[in-house]
């Protein structure tokens, strides 16, 4: 059973925000959110992840609803390099990060 | 940076061939993973080890072995190739604590005719 759902393709001009959401209507109070994204051709790359209050590092903005049952990555300043499929992920950070990949979005960010 | 390298970006092998692919890390982690990635269906975690001589099944083991001898490496093994297993192979490793950060190598396509 799939944990989260997220659109399968989204389109964003270059230079504004992209916003990409999550449902994870399932999620149990020890799993955390994590994003990660796969640029064609490479592996995976980590963006952020978090539990409870929204983070931000110098990648991206994570903000999850108070009931924890959606989420939102947002690149503040989209770029073409940020052309990728998405991946959100809740697991429990059980010390083996044995995190499970779904199908992600496939973020198209055009001039 | 942490670097995770693979050894071969892409190979072709035949049926029933034996399999060797590498991946070497040179953060001293300890907890080391093998994914194999296919379209519609995501990344699909095969085995992890979270120590020298240590392993443990991931969700699709069959067909599949792998080798921790040291820390740095983790080797996975096909030891006689099907065309089911054409796919991409994503080694990753997470440091301690773990923080669920994932670093990935860049893959090894392989393809088995």
């Amino acid at each position: 059973d799939a944990k989260t759902t997220q659109p399968p393709s989204m389109d964003c001009a270059e230079g504004r925000a992209a916003n990409l959401p999550c449902n994870h209507s399932t999620i149990s109070g020890n799993e955390y959110v994590y994003w990660y994204r796969q640029i064609h051709s490479q592996g995976p790359q980590y963006i952020i992840h978090g539990l409870k209050n929204n983070e931000t590092n110098e990648m991206a903005s994570l903000i999850i609803t108070e009931d924890r049952k959606s989420s939102t990555l947002i690149l503040p300043h989209a770029t073409l390099r940020d052309t990728a499929v998405y991946y959100c992920i809740v697991a429990v950070n059980s010390g083996y990060s044995t995190l499970t990949f779904g199908k992600g979005t496939m973020l198209l960010v055009s001039p | 940076d942490v670097k995770v390298t693979q050894s071969s970006r892409y190979l072709v092998k035949r049926t029933g061939e034996k399999v060797f692919l590498e991946c070497v890390q040179d953060m001293d982690h300890e907890n080391m993973f093998w994914y194999r990635q296919d379209p519609g269906l995501g990344l699909r975690l095969i085995y992890f080890s979270y120590d020298v001589k240590m392993k443990e099944k991931g969700d699709i083991p069959e067909g599949y072995s792998v080798s921790r001898e040291k820390k740095e490496r983790f080797s996975l093994i096909l030891e006689s190739a099907s065309t089911n297993q054409t796919s991409m192979y994503l080694c990753a490793t997470v440091g301690q604590p773990d923080t669920g950060e994932l670093f990935f190598g860049e893959g090894s396509r392989l393809t088995v005719l």
